[in-house]
C-alpha cells in the first residue's frame, strides 16, 4: 500500500541556521507532492509543492527537492526563524487524486 | 476571505451521543474533504465530496456520515459516538482534485468521546 514517512519525528535548530526536513514515499506512481506546515492549534497550511517531472522548486526561503530514484522528498528552510517552529508534513498525490500524508516532523527553533 | 471555517472548535461527547460538525468555505471550491488526525497516524480521509449533492467514502468512513447540500458547506455526522472517534477533525477544500491543487484546511475540531 501507499505510505509516506518522515525520517525524523523531531528536529531542533538554532535560529538563523538552515533546516532540512526529509520524507520518504513508497508509491512510485505519485504525481504531485506537497509540504504543509501546521502550527499548534491550527490546520495544515500549504508551503510549497512540486510535480513529479521536476526535481527542485524554490519559494521564499523554502526549497523542495525530489529524488524519484530513491523516492525521497526534502524541505529546506533557509535562515530558520522562531516563526518556523511547527509540525511539517509531506503529502503525495497519485494520478487518481488520492492524497497520502506523512506523520509529521516537529521543528523547534532555538533563539 | 475567511477560507475554511469549522464549528465547533471543541466538543466533548458521551458514548452513544450524536453530533454534527460543520464546515464552510468561501472560495467556491468544488471539492471538500473531512480528515481525522491522530498521533502517529497522519491525516486520514473520512469522506469527501466532488461537488454539491455528492459524497464518497475515504479511507476510514465507518461510524461517520456526510452531506453536501450546498456547495459551500460540508457536514460530518457522528450518529453514535465511540471513544475511538476521539480525534481532531479537519475539513479541507480544493478547486479540483489532484496535481496543482493543494488542500485548504480549517483549524480543526477537537472531539473527545468519554
Amino acid at each position: 500500500g501507499e505510505s509516506v514517512g518522515l525520517h525524523l519525528p523531531t528536529l531542533s535548530v538554532q535560529e538563523g541556521d538552515n533546516s532540512i526536513i526529509n520524507c520518504a514515499y513508497s508509491n512510485s506512481a505519485s504525481d504531485y507532492f506537497i509540504w504543509y506546515k501546521q502550527e499548534s492549534g491550527k490546520g495544515p497550511q500549504f508551503i510549497i509543492d512540486i510535480r513529479s517531472n521536476m526535481d527542485k522548486r524554490q519559494g521564499q526561503r523554502v526549497t523542495v527537492l525530489l529524488n524519484k530514484t530513491v523516492k525521497h522528498l526534502s524541505l529546506q528552510i533557509a535562515a530558520t526563524q522562531p516563526g518556523d517552529s511547527a509540525v511539517y508534513f509531506c503529502a503525495e498525490t497519485n494520478n487518481a487524486g488520492k492524497s497520502t500524508f506523512g506523520d509529521g516532523t516537529t521543528l523547534t527553533v532555538k533563539p | 476571505n475567511a477560507g475554511v471555517t469549522q464549528t465547533p472548535k471543541f466538543r466533548v461527547l458521551k458514548t452513544g451521543q450524536s453530533m454534527t460538525l460543520l464546515c464552510a468555505q468561501d472560495m467556491n471550491h468544488e471539492y471538500m474533504y473531512w480528515y481525522r488526525q491522530d498521533p502517529g497516524m497522519g491525516l486520514r480521509l473520512i469522506h469527501y465530496s466532488v461537488g454539491e449533492g455528492t459524497t464518497a467514502k475515504g479511507e476510514v468512513p465507518d461510524g461517520y456520515n456526510v452531506s453536501r447540500l450546498k456547495k459551500q458547506n460540508f457536514l460530518l455526522g457522528l450518529e453514535s459516538a465511540a471513544p475511538s472517534q476521539t480525534s481532531v477533525y479537519f475539513c479541507a477544500s480544493s478547486p479540483q482534485r489532484g496535481p496543482d491543487s493543494p488542500l485548504h484546511f480549517g483549524n480543526g475540531t477537537r472531539l473527545t468521546v468519554t
